[in-house]
């Protein structure tokens, strides 16, 4: 099994609303991913989880807060967006074989601002 | 530097095979990557290939990989309908204690009859 899934997968929110993406594996891999895509764009790594914790964060604004209860979940909050931040909001996860970080995407949340 | 680059778009026809292009820059890329994104979905992982090896080969998918000339390709034979979707290649690049993918522009692939 090498899926991940994300939930919703489309979102419409207001600049005042706070929402918040979920994603979910249980491939037992320990480290998960953050990518936001825009159209006709590849994808921008914006954070990384490794054991549960914070690893990287790609200098992403403070309106977008991640967080990771378990080592199956990862959450994107979101706060106070702006029109620019619509786009496709994509998460991944990676298994550590043969040498290869091998990241398996799931389908995404497609996510409005307006 | 980190910069991988790809042609933006291949028109074939069915039945034909199709050659997506790369080339990248880390000549330290340890894997290279061939991703599948189809119209509002996510990225589908299709073959990767280990930069000691100059071809791989899964079914219908071959990836030749020049590391001299740091050119990577994604052979598809046979092309179907169902393969129109937009390619990416991906190299790897070890920052912050972890292998960060570095993504090409994607190209979009279209197949007609």
């Amino acid at each position: 099994d090498t899926e991940v899934t994300q939930t919703p997968k489309h979102l419409v929110m207001g600049m005042t609303n706070k929402k918040s993406l979920k994603c979910e594996q249980h491939m037992g891999h320990r480290a998960m991913y953050w990518y936001k895509q825009k159209a006709k764009k590849p994808p921008e790594l914006m954070f990384v989880y490794s054991y549960e914790k914070l690893s990287i964060n790609e200098s992403v604004p403070s309106r977008f807060s991640p967080e990771c209860p378990n080592s199956s979940l990862l959450n994107l909050h979101l706060h106070a967006l702006q029109p620019e931040d619509s786009a496709l909001y994509l998460c991944a996860s990676s298994q550590v074989f043969a040498g290869a970080e091998t990241q398996y995407f799931g389908p995404g949340t497609r996510l409005l601002v307006l | 530097g980190e910069d991988v680059e790809q042609s933006l778009f291949l028109s074939v026809r069915e039945g034909d095979s199709s050659v997506i292009n790369c080339t990248y820059t880390d000549s330290s890329s340890t894997y290279l990557y061939w991703y599948k994104q189809e119209p509002g979905a996510g990225l589908q992982l299709l073959t990767y290939i280990f930069s000691n090896m100059d071809m791989k080969q899964d079914q219908r998918l071959t990836v030749l990989l020049n590391k001299k000339d740091k050119h990577l390709s994604l052979r598809i034979a046979d092309t179907q309908t169902g393969d129109s979707a937009i390619y990416f290649c991906a190299e790897t690049l070890f920052s912050g204690g972890y292998n960060k993918l570095i993504f090409g522009a994607g190209t979009r692939l279209a197949v007609h009859p």
